[in-house]
């Protein structure tokens, strides 16, 4: 069965500095990964996807699919990161299964 | 563009009571889910359709049932509450290759 694991539940960084996301999947298929975002206050959104392999709000993830991991990333963490991430495995008809969510928290 | 609505916002039941969450997405998407959200588990797939007319279980289907009314409107039904159906509750829809989610129902079930 499809499994999404996101070993820390919560980040606490300074602004300035890097953040990582840590992100690992098992799943027997092609792997289709993304990562969502909650603001407080708002609903859940998409941040970003592997396949387009795009540069979101300065985060980034790569696909890694010898070590299986979708790890997001970003050099300098600004105040506005401030949420909560999940990360999410498409496991066909664009069914999801979630990770249990990374609550980051940005200090000024 | 309203995209997708989720009704009531916030609910209290009794256990043993009875209610329906409503959704309803005006982007024209064949498929619509209901997840639920727990501190500490993330979000879990209830249930999904993936085109009107068409119902199919989750993860955690047990104690729910849907209805796909049209192409717009996916409800989701608790036909007996119980305490462990206190959750936030989340509606999404998608046409391709990613979901887009209501702002969810908070249910608390004393």
């Amino acid at each position: 069965a499809q499994r999404v694991t996101q070993p820390e539940k919560l980040l606490s960084v300074f602004k300035g500095a890097p953040v990582e996301l840590k992100c690992n999947y098992s799943y027997s298929g092609s792997p289709e990964l993304f990562w969502y975002v909650q603001y407080s206050r708002q609903r859940l959104q998409l941040l970003l996807r592997h396949i387009s392999r795009e540069s979101i709000k300065g985060f980034t993830a790569d696909l890694n699919k010898g070590e299986t991991s979708f790890h997001l990333k970003k050099p300098f963490a600004q105040e506005e990161d401030s949420a909560m991430y999940y990360c999410a495995l498409d496991y066909g008809n664009n069914r999801l299964a979630f990770g249990k969510g990374n609550q980051v928290v940005v200090i000024p | 563009n309203a995209g997708v609505t989720q009704t009531p916002k916030f609910q209290v039941l009794k256990t043993g009571q009875s209610m329906t969450l409503q959704c309803a997405q005006d982007m024209n998407h064949n498929s619509m889910y209901w997840y639920r959200q727990d501190p500490g588990m993330g979000l879990r797939l209830i249930y999904y359709s993936a085109s009107e007319g068409t119902t199919d279980k989750g993860e955690v289907p047990n104690g729910y049932n849907v209805s796909r009314l049209n192409k717009r409107e996916f409800s989701l039904r608790l036909e007996s509450a119980a305490p462990s159906q206190t959750s936030v509750y989340f509606c999404a829809s998608s046409e391709g290759t990613y979901l887009h989610f209501g702002n969810g129902t908070r249910l608390t079930v004393t």
